[in-house]
């Protein structure tokens, strides 16, 4: 079956210091890869995604996530946290079937806290 | 450009009551999204429209849960009638099409049915 998973359910960092929050996918094909961030009380935002090339991909507000297929990872990173950062934060994947059809897949989040 | 709209944005209702969700997508965009999101969860599609047909409502609880898209642009996602365990976040999203697109998240409806 398909799915993403983020291992860890809550994480907390220092102002900063470095962040990377965890995604592993499992699907039948390479998949179409996202990271979305939300706020309390909002959508979610698109920080990045990935379709093919490339394996660093560069998104909004100093994140970037790289992807791996050895590892059916896509993790997401930013060298230096800052308090607006403290958000739920979801990998998600996308594959067509053999009829054309895509569904967008979540994990079940990350929750980031800032510690000034 | 303005983004997904959502109403309304916090509901409260009590059980066995009908509620409605409305949302109008970004303008332009064909494919249109309902999904749940339970407490603590990532967002679980209930349907996907392309333009006004209903492509994907596998998800979508059938016994109590409609939705519709008439002219292919706003969309309405009806409960009728609420069970306690319909407690969620009602998000809507579009995207231009589907597959690989980016899709764009309105704020959601807040539901607490008691």
């Amino acid at each position: 079956a398909q799915s993403v998973t983020q291992p860890d359910i809550h994480i907390t960092v220092s102002e900063g210091a470095s962040l990377e929050l965890r995604c592993n996918y499992s699907y039948g094909a390479t998949p179409y890869l996202f990271w979305y961030v939300q706020s309390p009380g909002q959508g979610l935002q698109l920080l990045l995604k990935y379709f093919s090339g490339d394996t660093l991909v560069q998104g909004i507000k100093g994140f970037e996530a790289e992807f791996k297929r050895s590892q059916s990872s896509f993790n997401l990173r930013k060298p230096s946290v800052h308090w607006s950062d403290a958000a739920e934060y979801f990998c998600a994947g996308e594959v067509g079937s053999g009829a054309g059809s895509y569904q967008l897949t979540f994990g079940k989040g990350t929750k980031l806290s800032v510690i000034p | 450009e303005a983004g997904v709209v959502q109403s309304p944005r916090y509901k409260i209702i009590e059980k066995k009551q009908p509620v409605a969700f409305w949302c109008n997508p970004i303008s332009g965009h064909n494919t249109l999204y309902w999904y749940r999101q339970n407490l603590g969860q990532g967002p679980e599609l209930l349907i996907r429209y392309e333009n006004e047909e209903a492509v994907d409502d596998s998800q979508l609880p059938k016994d109590r849960f409609s939705a519709e898209r008439l002219k292919g642009v706003d969309s309405t996602l009806k409960i009728q009638p609420a069970e306690l365990g319909d407690s969620a976040v009602y998000l809507c999203a579009s995207s231009y099409q589907r597959g690989g697109e980016t899709q764009y998240f309105g704020p959601g409806t807040r539901l607490l049915v008691l």
